[in-house]
């Protein structure tokens, strides 16, 4: 069975431009979440969703935003793109049913660089 | 907002039983403590999940005290292998949505 998937891999883009990332999830799962992990640190808790509905939000700005599609899959935007939101960006999904506390399994990353 | 606290690195020999310990203080009462284990360029790979006292799997074993304010993942036997950065997640609900901490992580490196 495929894990989640990520696109792109990689991405350069220059500052004030928009981004667009996307996830597929494992066949079955319903919740996707989204990270933001800046070389060094551990992963950002950006968003979780289930069912299209956004359940969790993390401590970013509005510049980011999400959604969820009917076939669960996702996309992560990124607005007016600043140096400091260069990082690897993970998605995850779970079954979804029980909430954050189900195990998530991770995707590779797409990796983001803003000059 | 569930803040943890882990150590930043640590070094063990192979065959050796290596424990990591994670604070928690401020977890909540219906939360439960996950541990990922990352290698470089990968995403987090989950490898165990606990409530209270002990829960043992296939790869490591996870103890809880009575408090709950803290956590130590325990890895038998550490082999070259086990080398990655090991982070404990711990979750707070309220007002209907989520907020996932994971902490600041703990570079292990398992020495020949």
């Amino acid at each position: 069975d495929a894990g989640v998937t990520q696109s792109p891999t990689h991405l350069i883009k220059t500052r004030g431009q928009q981004v667009t990332l996307r996830c597929s999830p494992i066949s079955g799962h319903k919740s996707v979440s989204w990270y933001q992990q800046v070389l060094g640190q551990g992963p950002q808790f950006i968003f979780q969703y289930y069912e299209k509905e956004e359940r969790g939000r993390g401590n970013f700005p509005d510049r980011f935003s999400a959604r969820q599609f009917p076939n669960y899959s996702s996309e992560l935007n990124v607005n007016a793109l600043l140096l400091g939101d260069s990082a690897l960006y993970l998605c995850a999904s779970s079954l979804g049913g029980s909430g954050w506390q189900e195990t998530q399994y991770f995707g590779p990353g797409t990796r983001l660089l803003v000059l | 907002l569930a803040k943890t606290t882990q150590p930043i690195s640590m070094d063990s020999y192979e065959g050796q039983e290596v424990n990591i310990t994670c604070s928690h203080n401020n977890i909540a009462t219906n939360d439960y403590i996950t541990w990922y284990q990352q290698f470089p360029s990968q995403g987090p790979r989950f490898i165990i999940q606990g409530y209270k006292t002990k829960v043992t799997n296939e790869v490591a074993s996870l103890f809880i005290p009575a408090d709950r304010k803290s956590s130590t993942l325990s890895l038998p036997r550490v082999s070259l292998s086990d080398t990655a950065v090991y982070y404990c997640l711990v979750g707070a609900s309220g007002a209907g949505s989520y907020q996932l901490t994971f902490g600041k992580g703990t570079k292990l490196s398992v020495i020949p």
